[in-house]
């Protein structure tokens, strides 16, 4: 149980193009869902917090109009880079909270984003 | 000075020992404490999860927390070759963001 899926797993874009992240829970409804990227042997650093139905919550430094979430049900969760540029090459992960009640987060297994 | 510390290694032993990784915090409102392994270009892996003091054990591993201290440990026994991962220390206090240690390498050769 406790499954989270993210497509694609890899992705190369060119530069000033725009790449749909989508993260699934299986077998579970997510309240809530977590965006996070992680650069090369460094941890994971939260972008920001999803809620079903309501706007995403941003971590400070990030840019909500260039990194865009919907949250439009209790399994999938979408994160767009909008006109992407090289620095914005990173290793994308999502999470998702098994319902209201616990507290851990199960994580994707990751997309890797290159831009050209 | 960071939330969470975590050596980052790399911790290489011998298959078999016994692997000990650590985390000190400083915020005394955590009080959930969970350990994840993240293989290469993977996502984390949830292992152990604990709730405030006291340890807990799920077959190799072992998950200790001493709030006293502000210390956590993971402790592996008989490792193998396939736990060679980074090991990823995290904590919150409830329903809050969870706080991310650097991770530690582990490698365990044959």
């Amino acid at each position: 149980g406790a499954v989270v899926s993210q497509h694609p797993s890899w992705v190369i874009c060119k530069s000033g193009t725009s790449v749909k992240i989508e993260c699934r829970s299986l077998d579970f409804q997510a309240t809530t869902m977590f965006w996070y990227r992680q650069f090369p042997k460094q941890s994971l650093m939260l972008m920001a917090t999803s809620n079903e139905g309501s706007k995403a919550t941003y971590e400070q430094g990030v840019e909500k109009d260039k990194f865009l979430i919907n949250h439009a049900s209790l399994t999938l969760s979408t994160l767009t880079v909008t006109s992407a540029h090289p620095e914005d090459s990173s290793f994308y992960i999502c999470s998702a909270r098994d319902g209201q009640n616990s507290y851990e987060q199960y994580f994707g297994p990751g997309t890797r984003l290159t831009v050209t | 000075q960071k939330e969470v510390e975590q050596d980052p290694g790399p911790l290489s032993v011998p298959e078999g020992a016994i692997v000990s990784l650590n985390c000190t915090y400083s915020n005394s409102a955590f009080q959930y404490f969970m350990w994840y392994r993240q293989y290469s270009r993977k996502g984390p892996e949830l292992l152990m999860y604990t709730y405030s003091s006291g340890n807990k054990e799920d077959g190799r591993f072992t998950a200790q927390v001493d709030k006293s201290s502000k210390y956590i440990s993971l402790f592996i026994r008989d490792s193998q070759p396939s736990d060679s991962a980074t090991y990823l220390c995290a904590m919150n206090g409830g329903f809050q963001k969870l706080v991310f240690g650097t991770g530690t390498r582990l490698l365990v050769s044959p």
